[in-house]
């Protein structure tokens, strides 16, 4: 529920643009995961942080353990990155993953 | 890439019987996870289990029970479906780090 906490919660972005998404804990996180839930419902992976940064393609996420957030940058967003992004916190081995309730983006021409 | 096979894909049952759904992977994870989604609650994870024979509560585990015959197998179990059931799962499995997702089960409970 609370303990991670997604901004913002929908968004319209136009084709060609940039933005950032943001997830809150409020529990000691170890690592880091977004994903992206497609209109039809799929889920993929998009990055599995520890502490710092990492970028594929559009794609750029960062992890701050210090100050408890995570951050996912797209760039020249396409109509193909619409759906719901999801980060997920771990707080430790042997602990399992709790999700945000997500951030709705619409990518539009 | 891990592959993780949901069924079936949709469900209706009616209230007070026995639904169960079923997860099949093929990669040798050592965890699958089940986990239930309803629209502005993202995804909760009601069990899991790390090893065949074994399972572990998630946060929501009240109303479900799971079974891990094996390593590729993670069944869901609802002995008495309410009309509070009704959701989208989502089964998983990961080694150590990335979950790999299931296409997801659409059950309604009427």
């Amino acid at each position: 529920g609370d303990q991670v906490k997604q901004s913002p919660s929908a968004l319209s972005l136009q084709e060609g643009t940039n933005s950032a998404l943001r997830c809150n804990f409020s529990i000691a996180t170890t690592t880091v995961q977004w994903f992206l839930q497609n209109p039809r419902g799929s889920l993929m992976n998009l990055f599995y942080l520890v502490p710092g940064t990492k970028e594929n393609g559009r794609l750029k996420s960062t992890f701050n353990s210090k100050e408890s957030y995570s951050t996912l940058h797209i760039r020249d967003a396409q109509l193909e990155d619409s759906g719901t992004y999801f980060c997920a916190a771990e707080a430790g081995s042997g602990t399992y993953q709790r999700f945000g309730t997500g951030t709705k983006l619409q990518v539009v021409p | 890439e891990a592959a993780v096979t949901q069924s079936p894909r949709s469900k209706v049952a009616v209230t007070g019987g026995k639904v169960t759904l079923s997860c099949h992977q093929t990669n040798n994870h050592d965890y699958m996870y089940w986990y239930r989604q309803d629209t502005g609650h993202g995804l909760r994870l009601i069990h899991y289990s790390y090893v065949a024979d074994s399972t572990e509560k998630g946060d929501i585990p009240d109303g479900y029970k799971a079974s891990r015959p094996s390593q590729e197998n993670f069944s869901l179990i609802l002995e008495l479906a309410s009309l509070s059931q009704t959701a989208v799962y989502f089964c998983a499995s990961s080694y150590t780090e990335t979950l790999y997702f299931g296409s997801g089960t659409r059950l309604t409970v009427l």
